[in-house]
């Protein structure tokens, strides 16, 4: 079955830098990719996703890549803000709606004012 | 649309007792997944309805655990006899066939004791 790694399991970086969450993924037949943000006692949101027809969607200040060829996605924050401060998981599904997700073991993300 | 609703939020239970989780998906989504959440093991996939219907229950850890929807509005999740090992963080979420990713509830945090 799929298996997704996630690293780093947690990053700190100063309100203005930049953050990178890079993850793994194991079954070839995987074709979206979700990125999912969790607030403290809330449950995870979708914040941006990922198509393998595509290689790089950007959202604002939130963008993700994908190497189908090495089976790694990244998600990128620019200019972080203290309200970025969450756990995010990356995900690999085959197709969406009906099919397995399977998640990441996540990252804390903190941004220092 | 209120989103997926969960409850109770937050449940105290004695070992040995019966717990039923509850779920209201998004009216409309054909998709229901049961997911657990823990610091050890993250979110596991339970288990996953479509249209009602059981479709993957291999994620559900043992016999004491049993989830029905019986009908598009509603779902439980029952576990009995609970466990200590029980105590997690229980997410409902759901999402339309041709949609993008889940929308997740808020949660029910599950404390056995």
């Amino acid at each position: 079955g799929e298996n997704v790694e996630q690293h780093p399991s947690t990053l700190s970086v100063q309100e203005g830098d930049s953050a990178v969450i890079k993850c793994t993924y194991s079954d070839s037949a995987s074709n979206y990719f979700p990125w999912y943000k969790q607030e403290l006692g809330k449950g995870p949101q979708l914040i941006i996703d990922i198509r393998s027809n595509v290689g790089e969607k950007k959202d604002q200040r939130i963008a993700v890549t994908l190497n189908k060829t090495a089976k790694h996605f990244s998600l990128h924050i620019t200019e972080t803000q203290p309200e970025d401060s969450a756990v995010y998981f990356c995900a690999a599904s085959i197709g969406t709606g009906g099919f397995k997700t399977i998640f990441g073991a996540g990252t804390r993300l903190f941004v220092k004012a | 649309d209120a989103g997926v609703i969960q409850s109770p939020r937050h449940e105290v239970t004695e070992m040995g007792q019966e717990v039923t989780l509850r779920c209201k998906p998004i009216s409309g989504h054909d998709y229901l997944f049961w997911y657990r959440q823990t610091m050890m093991r993250g979110l596991e996939l339970l288990i996953y309805f479509n249209n009602n219907v059981p479709i993957d229950d291999s994620g559900m850890p043992e016999d004491r655990f049993s989830a029905k929807m019986p009908n598009a509005s509603f779902s439980t999740l029952k576990i009995q006899p609970s466990e200590p090992r029980d105590s997690a963080v229980y997410f409902c979420a759901s999402s339309p066939t041709d949609g993008v990713g889940y929308t997740f509830g808020s949660g029910t945090r599950l404390t056995v004791v």
